[in-house]
């Protein structure tokens, strides 16, 4: 079954410190992976996804296909990175792209 | 462009009553996407819809619910008959088949 998998309902980290939000997926194709993010009264928006493999408000996530993970990293966090996170992962059948979510992992950036 | 819209943002019904759900697409965009989100849970794929046509709707449930999106104005997610366990955020994407955009939710809560 496609599932992904979010273990950490709430990360707090200090502002400065390193972040990984993880996230694993179970698919038995060739998976897209997607961050999304939502800040506190905003929508939910994307943040980064594999194919693109760019940096993203100094967010980074590289797919190991081998663990089938797609952590979510950033070497020093900002206090305007807290937010709710939302691992992705596209069926993409049939030519459009219905996203499968893990259950999100909250991030808190403290002073 | 304005974005995704949903209306209204919050909605409270009492058990029994149907609720209605609207959502309008991005400009351009002829696919709309409905998710559920449930308490503690992730985003969880309902309905996917073109135009006059219902193309995806492995995850909506059997009875109560029921999509569409017409020719003209918005898509519309109705609910008939809710129950407490319908309480929840409901939210739509749109999508031009690259990336989804999301409404702000609605948030149904069924006293």
């Amino acid at each position: 079954a496609q599932r992904v998998t979010q273990p950490e309902k709430l990360l707090s980290v200090f502002k400065g410190a390193p972040v990984e939000l993880k996230c694993n997926y179970s698919y038995s194709g060739s998976p897209e992976l997607f961050w999304y993010v939502q800040y506190s009264r905003q929508r939910l928006q994307l943040l980064l996804r594999h194919i693109s493999r760019e940096s993203i408000k100094g967010f980074t996530a590289d797919l190991n296909k081998g663990e089938t993970s797609f952590h979510l990293k950033k070497p020093f966090a900002q206090e305007e990175d807290s937010a709710m996170y939302y691992c992705a992962l596209s069926r993409s059948s049939g030519g459009y792209n219905k996203l499968i979510f893990g259950a999100g992992t909250r991030l808190a950036v403290h002073p | 462009n304005a974005g995704v819209m949903q209306n209204p943002r919050h909605l409270v019904r009492r058990r029994g009553q149907e609720a209605r759900l609207r959502c309008s697409p991005m400009k351009g965009h002829s696919h709309v996407y409905w998710y559920r989100q449930l308490p503690e849970e992730g985003l969880k794929f309902m309905v996917y819809l073109q135009k006059e046509n219902i193309i995806d709707e492995s995850g909506m449930p059997k009875e109560r619910f029921s999509a569409e999106f017409p020719k003209e104005g918005p898509s519309i997610l109705r609910i008939q008959q809710v129950v407490r366990g319908d309480s929840a955020a409901y939210f739509c994407a749109s999508s031009s088949l690259s990336e989804a955009f999301f409404g702000q939710g609605t948030r149904l809560t069924v006293v």
